[in-house]
């Protein structure tokens, strides 16, 4: 199964506002609402930042939202800041034999 | 606070085995199920496997089917992943990720991951 498809990278200015996308097919993303996001910055394990679409963990800062539009899911971040660039990947539940998969992965830069 | 810890990495030539283990702890165990995932040098994320809460229900991505199995200890807290066949497609930083327990699998918490280096 193909991986779920993320923009190689985006940019943006400290407090701007930048938006992720994240691809799939009806047997995953379009399918379900269970899409996840993942921050990770270099050398470091990815942390969850959104579940279940829209839904953030305790912790996480409420600059970083979720959304979903048909066969394509959203991460949002607004005002943007330097400790935000790091890469970003999007996960659905799919409906094969493999229950979870991953996109490819955003790298966040922050000018 | 939960803490999930990996260990049995190294560098192991092709067509070898090695065996991962993830030590788990400020959670209760046997009551959420496991993922494994790696990451390639440079590269993104891929889900491997998981396991359910009992042990009962194992799932594999197709590039390991086969050659991989996923297995748990609940006495002990610990999860496992024994690969076979190894190949150097398989080089990787492995992390153990506890599933949140919601229908979407996500996983709410990571390891710090161990590297298996597959290279003759």
């Amino acid at each position: 199964q193909s991986a779920l498809t993320q923009p190689a990278s985006v940019s943006g200015s400290p407090g701007q506002s930048i938006t992720i996308s994240c691809t799939g097919t009806s047997s995953d993303v379009g399918g379900y609402n269970f899409v996840s996001w993942y921050q990770q910055h270099p050398g470091k394990a990815p942390k969850l930042m959104i579940y279940d679409v829209s839904n953030r963990p305790s912790g996480v800062s409420n600059r970083f939202s979720g959304s979903k539009s048909g066969n394509t899911a959203s991460l949002t971040i607004s005002g943007l800041q330097a400790e935000d660039e790091a890469d970003y990947y999007c996960s659905s539940y799919t409906r094969s034999s493999t229950p979870v998969i991953f996109g490819g992965g955003t790298e966040l830069t922050v000018l | 606070q939960v803490q999930l810890v990996e260990s049995g990495g190294g560098v192991v030539q092709p067509g070898r085995s090695l065996r991962l283990s993830c030590a788990a702890s400020g959670f209760t165990f046997s009551t959420f199920g496991i993922h494994w995932v790696r990451q390639a040098p440079g590269k993104g994320l891929e889900w491997v496997a998981l396991i359910s809460y009992d042990g009962s229900n194992k799932y594999y991505a197709d590039s390991v089917k086969g050659r991989f199995t996923i297995s748990r200890d609940n006495s002990k807290n610990t999860l496992y992943l024994q690969m076979n066949s190894l190949r150097t497609e398989d080089t990787a930083v492995y992390y153990c990720a506890k599933d949140s327990g919601t229908r979407g699998h996500s996983c709410d918490y990571w390891g710090q991951g161990i590297l298996v280096t597959v290279s003759s």
